[in-house]
């Protein structure tokens, strides 16, 4: 299984400020995602990181609020700006290996916004 | 979009069975099932794809209606160590190339007592 990195474990923000979340996995994959995952719910898709190009975002979710960048095949980073109260959360990053579509979760950052 | 898994919660003793059941309304290429423990990352039990026949390893197994769009995670003889939250994950047939998304359902709360 791909073991995946993902920086940093938790942090407490401002309001309006920004957070960017690092996942850097040891494999090359080929596909790189993004879940919110409020306290006690589900995990919800928030895009797909593409390698070079702009992420694909699901629908609730937008470029303005949640950028996300993925330079190569095992590193992305999501932003989330602007942070309110209501962005408190849970994010992981999910990788799909390349010999395999089995999708592994990174362990996730707890964001918490005053 | 979202599966709906059923039960919400259950309770047993060590030595139990348990059913954890997983539907959508959208035609699905593959069901994948994880089990989350509290703060920890979802962990891959299996995934079972279209035309594919049911999963097991050890006493946990799966089965893939495809014709219903429906999923069921069997627990056998449950051990203290499959407590945690069950998740449904459904990659949608309808989504063309880009797999690999998955839509969550809001999860099974299973809980083992000795």
């Amino acid at each position: 299984s791909a073991v995946i990195s993902q920086k940093p474990s938790r942090d407490i923000c401002q309001r309006g400020t920004s957070l960017t979340i690092q996942c850097q996995v040891d494999s090359q994959v080929t596909m790189m995602f993004w879940y919110r995952q409020q306290p006690g719910q589900s995990l919800t898709l928030i895009a797909t990181a593409n390698q070079g190009s702009e992420a694909t975002y699901e629908s609730g979710f937008v470029i303005d609020k949640f950028p996300i960048s993925r330079p190569n095949l095992t590193f992305s980073t999501l932003t989330v700006s602007n942070l309110s109260p209501e962005d408190s959360s849970i994010y992981l990053c999910s990788v799909v290996a390349l010999t395999k579509n089995i999708q592994y979760f990174g362990a996730g950052t707890r964001l918490s916004v005053l | 979009q979202q599966p709906v898994q059923s039960p919400q919660a259950v309770i047993l003793r060590e030595g139990e069975d348990a059913v954890i059941n997983c539907s959508s309304s959208k035609a699905l290429y593959s069901v994948h099932w994880y089990r989350q423990k509290h703060g920890e990352a979802p962990v891959f039990l299996m995934i079972l794809l279209k035309g594919g026949e049911q999963k097991g390893h050890d006493k946990i197994s799966a089965s893939f209606n495809e014709k219903k769009q429906q999923s069921s995670l069997y627990l056998t003889a449950s051990q203290l160590s499959y407590s945690g939250t069950y998740f449904c994950g459904t990659e949608r047939e309808d989504r063309g190339s880009t797999l690999g998304r998955l839509y969550f359902g809001r999860g099974t709360q299973l809980t083992v007592w000795p």
